[in-house]
């Protein structure tokens, strides 16, 4: 079965550019998590989507925002980059049963996102 | 509000070696606990994640962690490192709304 997958491994954007992220879950996965990883402040969630719907979000300004498609997969979105955007991203995959967090998280390689 | 501490960013221990990270959370009910590791370049691996019953959980390569309700712990261990341990390891405490992660220890294995 493959693995989640993230694409693309890298990008290099600038200030005030906007950029899409891509995450395609395990087969049968119907949950898709998105972090933001940074040295010294670990990851920091974004938001869960299940079903298409947004389930939880973080607290991160509405620069970031997500989506997730029929078939499971997902996109999220920063508009207006800031310097302090650049960051690993992560995109994880469950299974997205009712108590979605005691479920086993699939991750991604990332997204190491660049921002000058 | 729930946390995690991992208090320790940075740990070298020999190969060989036992290993003990720390790991403290807060949460008001109980919690569902996990830890991940992460290797250079890669994606976040479940080590081993604790919902109830026995407070001392077996996991994946070699790893097992106990949880302590009155000290709100659970540390990870491993008696005997080695040098492919060398990675990131991240605590987490999940709840019904999301999953909440620590900010990582580093370990560092030397011959």
């Amino acid at each position: 079965k493959a693995g989640v997958t993230q694409t693309p491994r890298y990008l290099i954007k600038t200030r005030g550019q906007q950029v899409t992220l891509s995450c395609s879950p395990i087969s049968g996965h119907r949950s898709v998590s998105w972090y933001q990883q940074t040295p010294g402040q670990g990851l920091q969630f974004l938001f869960e989507y299940f079903s298409e719907t947004q389930r939880n979000k973080g607290n991160f300004p509405g620069r970031f925002s997500g989506r997730q498609f029929s078939n499971s997969r997902s996109e999220m979105n920063v508009s207006t980059l800031e310097l302090g955007d650049s960051a690993l991203y992560l995109c994880a995959s469950s299974l997205g049963g009712w108590l979605p967090t005691n479920e086993k998280l699939f991750f991604g390689s990332g997204t190491q996102l660049s921002v000058l | 509000a729930q946390s995690v501490t991992q208090p320790d960013i940075h740990i070298t221990v020999s190969e060989g070696a036992s290993l003990e990270l720390r790991c403290n959370y807060s949460y008001g009910a109980t919690p569902y606990l996990f830890w991940y590791v992460q290797s250079p370049g890669q994606g976040l691996q479940l080590l081993l994640k604790y919902f109830s019953g026995d407070t001392l959980v077996q996991g994946i390569k070699g790893f097992e962690a106990e949880f302590k309700r009155s000290q709100s712990s659970f540390n990870l261990r491993k008696p005997s490192v080695h040098w492919s341990d060398a990675a990131e390891y991240f605590c987490a405490v999940g709840s019904r709304q999301k999953v909440t992660f620590g900010t990582g220890t580093k370990l560092q294995v030397i011959p």
